[in-house]
């Protein structure tokens, strides 16, 4: 079946120790983001590729890193720089005019807990 | 001002009851909204579209008023299934090409 899967569903960390979360999608999208969601908060973009060897910074991307080597893999990097990494991560894609019918495509996140 | 605002409840309804709960958006020039549910600890997933002429689906129903900067999602002879956080989204403005999320309203259930 397509679609989005993040890995892992559960990770802690350490303090000062930088993680990678893993998001990979099967549905031949090009725009793939990531999201930060707080307990009782919306979600906040941290980063977005719109295509292939290219991304941008969401709102809140300081202490975080991203790569898009391949349409399929869009990882994310939780360096020790960010203060507060603490919170669920959301994965997500869309097609090319995704956004003006609203439709992101979302992994079932993974939940992050610094020790 | 936020650019999507929406008042966090929880709304605590009793089963069959009708609910509604509105999210107020800044943008002036937005046409289109997005209504999203989201249960807990899972991902959140499109629920409706809301244009200027409204939508309906079912026992949901979502509004969009223009003049005064709010949409508004109501539901019909709840179900205890429909327990969840109901984001509020607005659409891609100017200043960027994203959607932007609503910090959720709490919707609780109950028999």
């Amino acid at each position: 079946d397509g679609g989005i899967t993040q890995s892992p569903k559960y990770l802690f960390r350490k303090e000062g120790q930088n993680v990678t979360l893993s998001c990979e999608q099967n549905l031949n999208h090009d725009a793939m983001y990531w999201y930060r969601q707080d307990p009782g908060q919306g979600l906040r973009l941290i980063y977005y590729s719109q295509i292939v060897n290219d991304f941008q910074k969401g709102d809140i991307a300081e202490g975080y890193s991203v790569s898009r080597e391949k349409k399929e893999s869009f990882p994310l990097t939780v360096t020790s720089a960010q203060k507060n990494p603490t919170a669920f991560y959301l994965c997500a894609s869309s097609n090319p005019g995704g956004l003006d019918t609203g439709e992101l495509f979302f992994g079932e996140g993974s939940r992050l807990t610094v020790l | 001002r936020k650019e999507v605002e929406q008042d966090p409840g929880p709304f605590n309804v009793p089963e069959g009851a009708t609910v509604a709960f509105n999210c107020t958006y800044s943008n002036s020039a937005s046409q289109s909204f997005f209504w999203y549910r989201q249960d807990c600890r899972k991902e959140p997933k499109l629920l409706m579209s809301v244009y200027s002429s409204g939508n309906e689906d079912g026992r949901f129903t979502a509004q969009l008023n223009r003049a005064s900067q709010y949409i508004s999602l109501l539901i019909r002879d709840s179900k205890l299934s429909d327990s969840a956080t109901y984001l509020c989204v607005a659409p891609p403005n100017n200043a960027g090409n994203m959607l932007t999320f609503g910090g959720g309203t709490r919707l609780m259930v109950k028999p």
